[in-house]
């Protein structure tokens, strides 16, 4: 069967860093991403690795081990507006639907 | 980036109605789009997946003769919520598929949010 392991929350505080991890178990693998999603909105994309290595955009960073079906997802300088839900998403194979984790809860605190 | 709109953003029906949710992506052509729910607090849940021109393929557990999905056109795809009642009340989230030469990647729509009472 197919799953995706992330923690359900996580708590940091106002301008640290944060991972949130996911592991995953599917029967095919071709990449991973990270969505972030407020509270009655849609999610949006913020990264995506198909092969192993940290791939990074800003403030946010996303690593993939392939061997170890395995990545996480790294926050830095964390802000307010970061509180959110994340969800890590597997694409099984190339151009084909996505399967999302059960997302992971940030709390920032101040 | 490419832009999906949905429409309606909101629905209020009464139980036994059927309600159209329509997906659009604005600025591209897409001839695969996806249909999730998330209910409260929990995750995406990959309903259906659209094909431009063919019968949508339904995820596991998913009534097709209650969510008629038709993707009659790149850039438009339609879910109706057939007969709904109070249990169907979820969010619901298009995405589109944009493929170029060298990459691809799905852009989700704001959802509609959709109450049976």
């Amino acid at each position: 069967g197919q799953s995706l392991e992330q923690p359900s929350e996580v708590t940091a505080v106002e301008g640290a860093i944060v991972q949130i991890n996911c592991t995953y178990q599917t029967s095919g693998f071709y990449g991973l991403s990270w969505y972030q999603q407020h509270d009655g909105g849609a999610p949006t994309f913020l990264s995506y690795n198909a092969l192993d290595g940290l791939e990074e955009t800003g403030r946010f960073s996303s690593f993939l081990s392939r061997s170890d079906s395995y990545g996480y997802l790294l926050l830095q300088e964390l802000q307010m507006k970061d509180s959110a839900s994340y969800f890590c998403a597997v694409e099984e194979r190339r151009d084909d639907k996505i399967i999302f984790g059960k997302g992971t809860r940030l709390h920032i605190l101040p | 980036g490419a832009v999906v709109s949905q429409h309606p953003s909101w629905v209020i029906c009464k139980s036994g109605t059927s309600v159209k949710i329509e997906c659009r992506s604005l600025d591209f052509q897409a001839t695969t789009m996806f249909w999730y729910r998330q209910f409260p607090k929990q995750s995406l849940m990959l309903m259906a997946t659209s094909n431009e021109g063919s019968k949508a393929t339904y995820e596991q557990g998913v009534e097709k003769d209650k969510f008629l999905i038709n993707h009659a056109s790149l850039t438009l795809s339609t879910l109706t919520v057939t007969s709904a009642h109070p249990e169907d009340s979820s969010f619901y989230i298009c995405s589109a598929l944009l493929k170029d030469r060298s990459s691809y990647e799905q852009y989700f729509g704001p959802g509609t949010r959709l109450t049976v009472t």
